[in-house]
């Protein structure tokens, strides 16, 4: 079956880059996606990013995907405590069905 | 324009009692998945509405289900309710027109508490 893996936890200092990994296992997976969820709160769509690109930039977000690896990652650039959350990847496979990691619980230290 | 909407926020049901909760998507859009969300399973997703039917289904009994109405609102119910049913029940919406080429919002999710 999919597996969707991520680490649990990161922590990091305000204004340091966070690096979020996540890895994959469904090769035909078309979009693959990275969510925010903030405590008592939905998720929130931070990006995607297409299957034949490598790489995506969105202002403070950048996207990596390594298909051959299937290795996902999401760097934050300058992170803020207001990034403090959980992370989670996810992928499409069987239309709009998404596989979702664990999710990677964010710390962001003043 | 408004986000994908859900109601009620809170619930709070006792076992073996039933319940229903609503989902109402983005304006245009015609899809709408259901997810749940618990500590130990984390997202799991339960099924997906487009045009009123039943699109995909994931791997639940069938004590839950649901229903799209022709203004694309959902519903989902569940009957016989147990205590492992307790989670925060997500609805997320998308276009629908291509499933591979769409992203999915969510809304911010009914917490369903069963005692």
């Amino acid at each position: 079956g999919e597996d969707v893996e991520q680490s649990l936890f990161l922590s990091v200092r305000e204004g340091d880059s966070s690096v979020i990994n996540c890895t994959y296992t469904d090769s035909s997976s078309t979009y693959l996606y990275w969510y925010k969820q903030e405590p008592g709160a939905g998720l929130q769509l931070l990006t995607y990013i297409f299957s034949n690109m490598d790489m995506k930039q969105d202002q403070r977000l950048t996207v990596l995907l390594n298909k051959k690896d299937k290795h996902l990652s999401l760097r934050i650039a300058d992170t803020q405590t207001g990034d403090s959350a959980i992370y989670f990847c996810a992928e499409n496979n069987a239309g709009n069905m998404l596989t979702f990691g664990g999710g990677t619980r964010l710390m962001v230290k003043p | 324009k408004a986000g994908v909407t859900q109601t009620p926020r809170y619930l709070i049901k006792t076992r073996g009692q039933q319940v229903t909760l609503s989902c109402s998507p983005i304006s245009g859009h015609r899809s709408v998945s259901w997810y749940q969300q618990t500590p130990g399973q984390g997202l799991q997703f339960l099924f997906e509405y487009f045009s009123e039917t039943q699109r995909n289904k994931g791997n639940f009994p069938g004590r839950f289900s649901g229903r799209q109405f022709s203004n694309s609102r959902s519903e989902m119910n569940v009957s016989t309710l147990e205590l492992g049913d307790s989670a925060l029940y997500l609805c997320a919406s998308q276009r629908g027109g291509n499933p591979f080429e769409e992203t999915q919002y969510f809304g911010p999710g009914t917490r369903l508490l069963v005692l």
